[in-house]
């Protein structure tokens, strides 16, 4: 596998389900993120992970709770979602500033289709 | 917060033309990112831009970083069918450390 993956690719859920949304990026970066991609919308910054450590938490309702075990994985988990929480959900990776080299490009995954019924 | 401001929204053009599109931004970035996003997929890095007044090209994509750090333009010349997609630009906030997007520029290309 190279470059960011996601799991799975679509997703259809009730409100009352749980689950989780996987991401692996396969970069050797050190911060993962989550973006919130609705229709006609700029994307929307969720969570940070820098160092595996939660830099960023963007007002994000608490029915959606971020994991980073490692610096190569993020999981997003779901629980009670809303309609309106219906987008696609997209995983992406960048190399921050770590006595060296650095990027500010963020190499982003195929993205989870959820839908919330 | 800050803003992008992506134009234009979306466009219509002949197979052979060449497209432009730009983000302006009422704040100064010290990087500025150009994706592609094809349906069912996630956005793909195009072209990054770290200096002011660089000018970088990929292929038949060039994309320049304003003068003034605060705009974008991304040209694409003699477009083919599989342009189509959706271009986002992206700047960097050196303040916050976040990325900012653009609303994206729809392109269809008419075969």
């Amino acid at each position: 596998e190279t470059g960011v993956t996601q799991t799975p690719r679509h997703l259809v859920m009730g409100m009352t389900n749980k689950k989780s949304l996987k991401c692996e990026q396969h970069l050797g970066h050190n911060a993962m993120y989550w973006y919130k991609q609705s229709a006609k919308k700029p994307l929307e910054l969720m969570f940070v992970y820098n160092f595996k450590e939660q830099t960023e938490n963007n007002s994000v309702p608490s029915r959606f709770s971020p994991e980073c075990p490692n610096s190569s994985h993020l999981f997003l988990h779901l629980h009670t979602l809303q309609p309106e929480d219906s987008a696609l959900y997209l995983c992406a990776s960048s190399q921050l500033p770590s006595g060296g080299s650095s990027s500010y490009e963020q190499y982003f995954g195929p993205g989870t289709r959820l839908t919330v019924t | 917060g800050q803003q992008l401001n992506q134009s234009p929204q979306s466009m219509f053009i002949q197979e052979g033309e060449d497209v432009s599109m730009n983000c302006t931004s009422s704040s100064i970035f010290n990087t500025w990112l150009w994706y592609k996003q094809d349906p069912g997929e996630g956005p793909v890095l195009l072209i990054a831009l770290y200096k002011a007044g660089e000018l970088t090209s990929n292929g038949r994509l060039t994309a320049q970083f304003g003068i003034t750090r605060k705009d974008s333009f991304l040209n694409i010349s003699a477009s083919i069918p599989s342009d189509v997609g959706i271009y986002f630009c992206a700047g960097h906030d050196g303040n916050t450390g976040k990325l900012i997007f653009g609303q994206g520029t729809t392109l269809q290309v008419k075969p």
